[in-house]
């Protein structure tokens, strides 16, 4: 079964600073998708990012990308300039190919933006 | 905003009851997944429905059921209710081909059973 863990249940940065949230999953599949959700305190989640496994590429946007390592079943993200929106609920989610929208998610990660 | 919403944002229901949960996806949508969100936890994946019929369920009995409809809309049903279904339910909503599909949240309905 696959599994997504999530070892930082709160983080905290600096309004303008970076910071890098952490997730690691099990899977014995070669090809799966990861994605890193944001849930406000509106509660609506919103995707952030999302990765292919088949790609070596890290993806990346705007102030937010990934450091995606395979072999060791790593996806952690990295917010530069880190903003008063950027304060929600993260969580890293896991889906296998072709299985439509079964996604398995972590625990989630509260970053705090101070200002 | 993601263009899926969800009735009702609060509901309160009692052990033993019945409860439906609604889901109005994007139009064009065909695929429409629900989720159980407990406290201080991640999404759980209840099931999926692809073109009105089921294609995919987690770890979940039966008492918990879904339709899906022609007008994008769907709903989750969970009978016999027990304290621990307590929870904020998430539906989402996908046009689903082959590959990548991005999935659009509601923003759910905190269901309480006392």
């Amino acid at each position: 079964a696959q599994t997504v863990t999530q070892s930082q249940p709160e983080m905290s940065v600096q309004e303008a600073e970076t910071v890098t949230l952490s997730c690691t999953y099990d899977t014995s599949e070669s090809d799966y998708y990861l994605f890193w959700y944001k849930q406000p305190p509106s509660r609506q989640m919103i995707l952030v990012i999302r990765q292919e496994a088949y790609k070596q590429q890290n993806a990346t946007e705007n102030r937010f990308s990934v450091n995606f390592q395979k072999a060791a079943k790593s996806f952690s993200l990295k917010i530069s300039d880190s903003q008063l929106g950027d304060a929600a609920m993260y969580f890293c989610a896991y889906r296998r190919t072709n299985t439509g929208n079964q996604f398995y998610f972590g625990t989630g990660t509260s970053l705090t933006v101070i200002p | 905003e993601t263009g899926v919403t969800q009735s009702p944002t609060h509901l309160i229901k009692t052990r033993g009851q019945q409860v439906t949960l609604r889901c109005s996806s994007q139009s064009g949508h065909n695929t429409v997944s629900w989720y159980q969100q407990a406290l201080g936890q991640g999404p759980q994946f209840i099931f999926q429905y692809y073109r009105e019929e089921e294609n995919g369920r987690g770890n979940f009995p039966p008492r918990f059921s879904g339709l899906q409809f022609p007008n994008y809309s769907s709903e989750l049903n969970v009978n016999a209710l027990e304290l621990d279904d307590s929870a904020l339910y998430l539906c989402a909503s996908s046009f689903w081909v082959a590959g990548v599909n991005e999935q659009f949240f509601g923003p759910g309905t905190r269901l309480t059973v006392l």
